[in-house]
């Protein structure tokens, strides 16, 4: 079935620590996002990729970092994690074009930080 | 800007039992769409409907069932017969016009169905 897999569901870093995340996806889908789920709240868009486009929401702090290798995969990349960096983070992927098609969720990575 | 607005932060009913979940938006545009996703205790968002501007007919899928009435700016979601399956957090969305069609997220409503 084609879907969007993210790995490793769980992960624990310690603080300062880096961490990548990766999430790949079989559905050829041209965007791909990272959301940042912090418990009891609504997801919350770090960046996405419109096809090679990176685009960095304003708020999102330079801490975290993202790559597109090719399109199928996506990586977040925390440098120096923090204790409120400690969350659930959603990949999800959509085909954009001229007809807007809804967007499709990763199970997610739960990170805790030492 | 645009704001999704869900009132109501948690609901406990008893198994098949009716119940609606409130959505309520704003936005500037003509244009936009309006979703429904479902996040299990998994953690993975499951996505239910999407409804366009344009169309303002009520659907029904199952037991599920969606009013969206522009003249309100609403977008509720009905469950009918409840079962505990539906134990879910549910977020309503709305997208951003062009571009990647981002979403935004209103704060989620946490439904409890006790068996």
């Amino acid at each position: 079935d084609a879907m969007v897999i993210q790995n490793p569901r769980y992960q624990v870093t310690q603080f300062g620590k880096p961490v990548t995340l990766s999430c790949s996806q079989t559905l050829n889908h041209n965007v791909m996002y990272w959301y940042q789920q912090k418990s009891s709240q609504a997801p919350k868009l770090l960046f996405h990729y419109y096809d090679k486009d990176f685009n960095n929401e304003a708020d999102t702090p330079d801490n975290f970092q993202s790559r597109r290798p090719n399109t199928s995969f996506c990586f977040l990349d925390i440098r120096s994690p923090g204790l409120g960096d400690a969350a659930m983070y959603l990949c999800a992927t959509s085909n954009q074009g001229v007809v807007y098609n809804e967007q499709f969720f990763g199970p997610g990575t739960r990170l805790t930080v030492l | 800007a645009q704001k999704v607005t869900q009132a109501q932060t948690e609901i406990s009913v008893v198994e098949k039992e009716d119940v609606t979940l409130d959505c309520v938006y704003e936005t500037r545009d003509t244009t936009y769409y309006l979703f429904w996703y479902k996040q299990p205790p998994s953690g993975e968002l499951v996505f239910l409907i999407r409804r366009n501007s344009f169309d303002e007919q009520n659907e029904i899928s199952g037991r599920y069932s969606w009013n969206f009435q522009k003249s309100t700016s609403s977008f509720n979601f009905t469950i009918t017969a409840s079962q505990v399956v539906d134990s879910a957090v549910y977020f309503c969305a709305l997208s951003e016009p062009g571009g990647a069609q981002k979403l935004v997220f209103g704060q989620g409503t946490r439904l409890t169905i006790n068996p």
